[in-house]
This record gives structure tokens, C-alpha cells and sequence, in this order.
């Protein structure tokens, strides 16, 4: 059964950069058939498309993220990985992990989310 | 402002049926079948309910269908269960620039 985990600090200060790494076990990252994305929640808010990667390092983001994120794979350790600059408040949110299926352009598995909270 | 225009709640007594819609654009819901359904309860990751409009993916109770007609996607579950009480997103395709969109998310109430 494969599963996504993210790991990464919850507590990030307002202009620095947010790093978190999902860890995918269970399955190879390594699939043509997948996309691997990052998804968030700000607190009591819907959900916000970060930007997804493929195995062999293609990037996509979300248009209005795009100047700050930074998306990569290590498909060594099968892990991949955020980055978002400049933080502010409002990047305070829940971010999940998942993977995306090509075929489906549908997100079915879920990593359980972390959260991430920006303050000085 | 989400790219996806979903109504904020809708409500059903047990075993009824309830229809959420997601309203988008020629650039998204309308222009591709590619429209997806997820459930959040509580505290919980989404849950992968209804992908590529009407499909279910493995798992998933045949009393959830997904229908579109023109730029407007919707979501029926069937016969109410309580364990149905959640938000629910509704996501599509927008093509190379967008790439994906989300709904502002449906709350369903069960009575």
C-alpha cells in the first residue's frame, strides 16, 4: 500500500523559506504514471493548488505561487520536495503531499498533512 | 476567490439525495472531462471520491455519481448516510497555464 509522509519544520518565520519533503513508501516515485503535487488549506479555508513535479524533474506550478516555489525530486531517496520563499501569514496552512494520476489528472493518494504556521 | 464556484452548504435527511454543483469556465469544467470530486472530513486528508467526471475510483460507493452539462460539474450521493456529513471539493483540469483548479468547497449537513 503506498503511502506519503510529509515531514518539515511547523514553525516558519515571516520572510524566510519554507522547505518540506514528502517521503513516498510502499511504490516507486520513479512511474510514468504519476505526477507527484503539493497541495495546501489555509485554517477554515478550501483547498490551493501548489504545483506538482514529475519523476523525471518537469515542474508545474500555480500561477500565482509560481515567483516563490520551488519544486524537486530525489528519485533516490524517493522523496520530493517545496520550497516557498518569502513567506508571509499567509502561507499559514495545512500542506499535503499526493499523488497525482496522469491518466486521471486526479489526485488518489493523500499524504495526512502538515501543518505549517508562519509568525515571528 | 476560488477559481471554481461551489455553494457553501447543502443539506439532506437520511436515504434522500443531494446535488452539490461546481461552476466554472469554458477554460476549465466546461473545456475538458477532466473534473474530480474529493471528501474531507474533520481533520483528514481529501479523499479521492469521483475522477474524470463520472468515475469512481475503487472503493468508493456506487450512491456517489458525478454529472456535467456545459461548465457546470455536479455531485450526487444517494441514499444519505451520516458517515456522508463532510466537505466536499470539486477540481478540473484548466489547461498548460492554470493546470488545476479547486472549488471553494461544499459542506454537507446530514439531518
Amino acid at each position: 500500500q503506498l503511502q506519503l509522509q510529509e515531514s518539515g519544520p511547523g514553525l516558519v518565520k515571516p520572510s524566510e523559506t519554507l522547505s518540506l519533503t514528502c517521503t513516498v513508501s510502499g511504490g516507486s516515485i520513479s512511474s510514468s504514471s504519476y505526477y507527484w503535487g503539493w497541495i495546501r488549506q489555509p485554517p477554515g479555508k478550501g483547498l490551493e493548488w501548489i504545483g506538482s513535479i514529475y519523476y523525471s524533474g518537469s515542474t508545474y506550478y500555480n500561477p500565482s505561487l509560481k515567483s516563490r516555489v520551488t519544486i524537486s525530486v530525489d528519485t533516490s531517496k524517493n522523496q520530493f520536495s517545496l520550497k516557498l520563499s518569502s513567506v508571509t501569514a499567509a502561507d499559514t496552512a495545512v500542506y499535503y503531499c499526493a499523488r497525482h494520476v496522469v491518466d486521471w489528472d486526479a489526485s488518489d493518494i493523500w499524504g495526512q498533512g502538515t501543518v505549517v504556521t508562519v509568525s515571528s | 476567490q476560488s477559481a471554481l464556484t461551489q455553494p457553501p452548504s447543502a443539506s439532506g435527511s437520511p436515504g434522500q439525495s443531494v446535488t452539490i454543483s461546481c461552476t466554472g469556465t469554458s477554460s476549465d469544467v466546461g473545456g475538458y472531462n477532466y473534473v474530480s470530486w474529493y471528501q474531507q472530513h474533520p481533520g483528514k486528508a481529501p479523499k479521492l471520491m469521483i475522477y474524470e467526471v463520472t468515475k469512481r475510483p475503487s472503493g468508493v460507493p456506487d450512491r456517489f455519481s458525478g454529472s456535467k452539462s456545459g461548465n457546470t460539474a455536479s455531485l450526487t450521493v444517494s441514499g444519505l448516510q451520516a458517515e456522508d456529513e463532510a466537505d466536499y471539493y470539486c477540481s478540473s483540469y484548466a489547461g498548460s497555464y492554470n493546470h488545476w483548479v479547486f472549488g471553494g468547497g461544499t459542506k454537507l449537513t446530514v439531518l
